[in-house]
Formats: structure tokens, C-alpha cells, sequence
């Protein structure tokens, strides 16, 4: 079966500081992975997906960027941190190709707050 | 306008009662439709799948697409406090990579 890990699960950080958030998942190959954010009160908005090692698209222009360096590695990152970057991050994975309308599986999510 | 429309509640309920959810969406193209159940300070977690009208049965739960309204509810029978949670409708376009959520229902089953 397939899992899915998040790390950390709580980060404060201040204004302007660098952002690393990691997901890794197991149990599959080359699944597409997803970037989301939620804001409370709020649906999920997608950031970022790949299809493939290095293959990233964005949704949303914004602060903050997204790597795929190993297959089943996904990372966001950000090099200044804005206060309005604050809320829960959640990554997801689905599997690739013909499989690809499956449904969407999620992490426990990183809830991210800059003070 | 929103492209899906939830009502985000809050919903409570006796236990043993059906709760009953829906939401609207104004995309045409959606084909796939998800209900996920969010716990607090947790990663929403896919509950039910369909992808054609009609109606889909898993245990307490029944998912129900009709696309010719754009649609979907979700019931649950018999419902317990371990369902008290949030929920999401999601939906997505065949080969589309981006799932288009509702803004979720918060559910409180009271014992």
C-alpha cells in the first residue's frame, strides 16, 4: 500500500526567513505530486504539481516555489517568507499516466505560521 | 461565482441521525467527483469516488452525482461523534490535474 509523509508537522517562522517543506511518498512509482494550501474557512488551492523528476507547474504565481529532485520526493520552498504566506500546507500524490483521473491521496500537512 | 459552491454549515446532529451534504458546481466538464473527511489539524482523507450519475454505497455512506442539476450530495446513515469532522466535495475534468474544492461543512455528531 501507499503512504505519504509530511515533515514538519508545526513551523513558525519569522518574516523574510527561508522555507523548506518536505513530502515523500512510498509503496509507488513515479506518482504525479500536488502542493496545496488551505486557508481556514477555506477549500484547498493548488500550488504546485509534477508529473516526473525536475517537471514542475505552477498554479499560483506567488512567493514560493516547488522541486521534485528525487521521484518520489516533493519540496516547496521559499527564499523570503511573506506575512500573508501563513496557513496549513498539505501535500498530495495520485498515480501517473492512465491512472491519472484517480483520486488524489493527502499528508497530515505542515501548518505554517510567520510571526 | 464560485466554480463549487458548499454550504459550509455548521451542521449538528443527534447521533444515530442521517446527515445530509451537498454541493453545486458550474463547470460542465467536471467528471470526477471526491468527499473527503477533514479531522482537525489532519490532511483530508478520501471517503468516497465516483465518476458517473447515480448513486455509490460504501457502508454508512452514499454519494450521489446528478450532473444534469451539477449536484452531489453525500449521506450519512446512522451517524456516529467519531463523524463529527469537516467536509470537502472535490471535483476535477477528465486528464485534469487540479481538483476544484468546496470550502468544506463542518459536521458535529452530538452523543
Amino acid at each position: 500500500s501507499q503512504t505519504i509523509h509530511q515533515w514538519p508537522a508545526t513551523l513558525v517562522q519569522p518574516v523574510g526567513s527561508p522555507l523548506s517543506l518536505e513530502c515523500t511518498v512510498e509503496g509507488t512509482s513515479n506518482p504525479n505530486l500536488y502542493w496545496y494550501r488551505q486557508a481556514a474557512g477555506r477549500g484547498l488551492q493548488l500550488l504546485f504539481y509534477s508529473v516526473g523528476i525536475g517537471q514542475i507547474s505552477s498554479e499560483v504565481p506567488q512567493n514560493l516555489s516547488a522541486s521534485r529532485p528525487q521521484d518520489r520526493q516533493f519540496i516547496l520552498s521559499s527564499k523570503k517568507l511573506l506575512l500573508s504566506d501563513s496557513g496549513f500546507y498539505l501535500c498530495a500524490w495520485s498515480f501517473p499516466g492512465g491512472r491519472s483521473n484517480q483520486p488524489q491521496h493527502f499528508g497530515d500537512g505542515t501548518r505554517l505560521s510567520i510571526l | 461565482q464560485k466554480e463549487v459552491e458548499q454550504d459550509p454549515g455548521p451542521l449538528s446532529v443527534p447521533e444515530g441521525a442521517i446527515v445530509s451534504l451537498n454541493c453545486t458546481y458550474s463547470n460542465s466538464a467536471f467528471q470526477y467527483f471526491m468527499w473527503y473527511r477533514q479531522y482537525s489539524r489532519k490532511g483530508p482523507e478520501l471517503l468516497m469516488y465516483t465518476y458517473s450519475s447515480g448513486n455509490k454505497e460504501d457502508g454508512r455512506f452514499t454519494a450521489q452525482v446528478d450532473k444534469s442539476s451539477k449536484y452531489i450530495s453525500l449521506f450519512i446513515r446512522d451517524s456516529q461523534p467519531s463523524d463529527s469532522a469537516t467536509y470537502l466535495c472535490a471535483m476535477k475534468g477528465k486528464n485534469d490535474y487540479k481538483l476544484s474544492f468546496g470550502a468544506g461543512t463542518t459536521v458535529t455528531v452530538r452523543a
